[in-house]
């Protein structure tokens, strides 16, 4: 079965411009979780969808980072605009639920740069 | 508060020789624990979890609820356990969200 899928693998900005990244989850699996891990540190959860809802954005900087999953598949997290310090690998994970334990399946990752 | 700490951020064997992965958790209820290996180039993936009590590529895990703690252990290291291992916690209730360590990498020398 094919796993999880992210664009871009790298990416490279300036800050204060727009990035955005995409996630294409293992086919059937209604819960799709955004991570941030910064270097040195574990990932940390940024956003969890369940199908095309969001169940837990408590720790996304809202005031500079979307994400979206519209059609229940495929999500897309943006962050607009960029600071020195969202220099991170960004993480995309699904399973298959997300209300009780489901092992969660992860992505390669987006290594994010920030110069 | 939830957190887990992971005291190492290196750990370094020679082949053969026992491992144990330190893992502490700060949780008031109930958690669920999980270990997680990334090795070189490749995803994170689950190892093992607790309520399994199985034992995956050698490595074992108990869960301590008095020290809180869940170490992860191995009594003959392989040069190909050389990776990065985070222990995460699954809050009870509520949603299937993970709590990360900071990771210990482990390296097996020949």
């Amino acid at each position: 079965e094919a796993g999880v899928a992210q664009s871009p693998r790298y990416k490279i900005i300036e800050k204060r411009q727009s990035v955005a990244f995409w996630c294409n989850p293992i086919s059937g699996h209604a819960t799709l979780y955004w991570y941030q891990q910064i270097l040195g540190q574990g990932p940390k959860l940024l956003i969890q969808f369940q199908n095309n809802g969001v169940v837990d954005d408590s720790q996304l900087p809202k005031d500079r980072f979307s994400a979206e999953r519209l059609k229940g598949v495929d999500s897309t997290l943006k962050i607009q605009p960029a600071k020195l310090e969202d220099s991170a690998v960004y993480l995309c994970a699904s399973s298959l639920g997300g209300d009780r334990y489901n092992e969660q399946f992860f992505g390669p990752g987006t290594r994010l740069t920030v110069l | 508060a939830q957190r887990v700490t992971q005291p190492e951020k290196l750990l370094s064997v020679f082949k053969g020789a026992p491992v144990e992965l330190k893992c502490n958790y700060s949780y008031s209820g109930s958690p669920e624990l999980f270990w997680y290996v990334q090795y070189s180039r490749q995803r994170l993936q689950l190892l093992l979890r607790h309520i399994s009590r199985e034992s995956i590529k050698g490595f074992t895990a108990d869960l301590n609820k008095g020290e809180t703690s869940f170490h992860l252990k191995k009594p003959f290291a392989q040069e190909e356990d050389s990776a990065m291992y985070y222990c995460a916690l699954r809050p009870s209730g509520g949603y299937n969200k993970l709590i990360f360590g900071a990771g210990t990498r482990l390296a097996v020398h020949p």
